[in-house]
């Protein structure tokens, strides 16, 4: 079965660029996505298609993915933006999910 | 308002059965691909299943360890999303999100938009 790896944890520094990564074989090839949760609260799509930021979503988020790698980058990380980080892809008709990343801003 | 709302959560033994319900307003459901993501407690998220809208053929697909006893079903006339879950194990204990891509970004296997989801707990 397919997987995904993000590492456990990232820390940044407020106002420092934050990037999360997400690992699978020929990962580039497929669409992903990225999803922010807080304690308590549901899932938030930020990024999906690789690239796209649905309209809510500030501007400092965005994404890439190529070869085996797909990223998360946050520009000018705020402390509002600590949450746990989920990336997610579909491998044929199977949808698969990173283990997650938890992002700490201090 | 576009809103998934879910229902049916509850305290179940090993073995027993038990069956969620995702209600869905503020679009046009029958339109929609659903999902069933769920998270465990203290744990990552994990796809569940997906059935697509009859339109594009409602194909049904499981994650491997669900399949064989879970089952997801849709009633448009109603609106709303099942899943039908039986030989429950105390793995299966976790918060069950019902989520689509409908309407905003359709067609891009995102999820968009999740309900609040609804506690399943599998005692031994």
């Amino acid at each position: 079965s397919y997987e995904l790896t993000q590492p456990p944890s990232v820390s940044v520094s407020p106002g420092q660029t934050a990037s999360i990564t997400c690992s699978g074989d020929k990962l580039g090839d497929k669409y992903a996505c990225w999803y922010q949760q807080k304690p308590g609260q549901s899932p938030v799509l930020v990024i999906y298609q690789n690239i796209k930021r649905p309209s809510e979503i500030p501007e400092r988020f965005s994404g890439s993915n190529s070869g085996n790698t797909a990223t998360l980058t946050i520009s000018g990380t705020q402390a509002m933006d600590e949450a746990d980080y989920y990336c997610h892809v579909w491998d044929s008709s199977t949808g698969v999910f990173g283990g997650g990343t938890k992002l700490t801003v201090l | 308002e576009v809103q998934l709302v879910e229902s049916g959560g509850g305290l179940v033994k090993a073995g027993g059965s038990l069956r969620l319900s995702c209600a869905a307003s503020g679009f046009t459901f029958s339109y929609a691909w659903m999902n069933w993501v769920r998270q465990a407690p203290g744990k990552g998220l994990e796809w569940v299943g997906r059935i697509k809208n009859k339109i594009d053929g409602g194909a049904i697909d499981y994650a491997a360890p669900v399949k064989g006893r879970f089952t997801i079903s849709r009633d448009d006339s109603k609106n709303t999303l099942y899943l039908q879950m039986i030989s429950l194990k105390t793995e299966d204990t976790a918060v069950y999100y019902c989520t689509t891509d409908y309407p905003r970004f359709i067609g891009s296997d995102s999820f968009d938009i999740w309900g609040q989801g609804t506690m399943v707990t599998v005692s031994s």
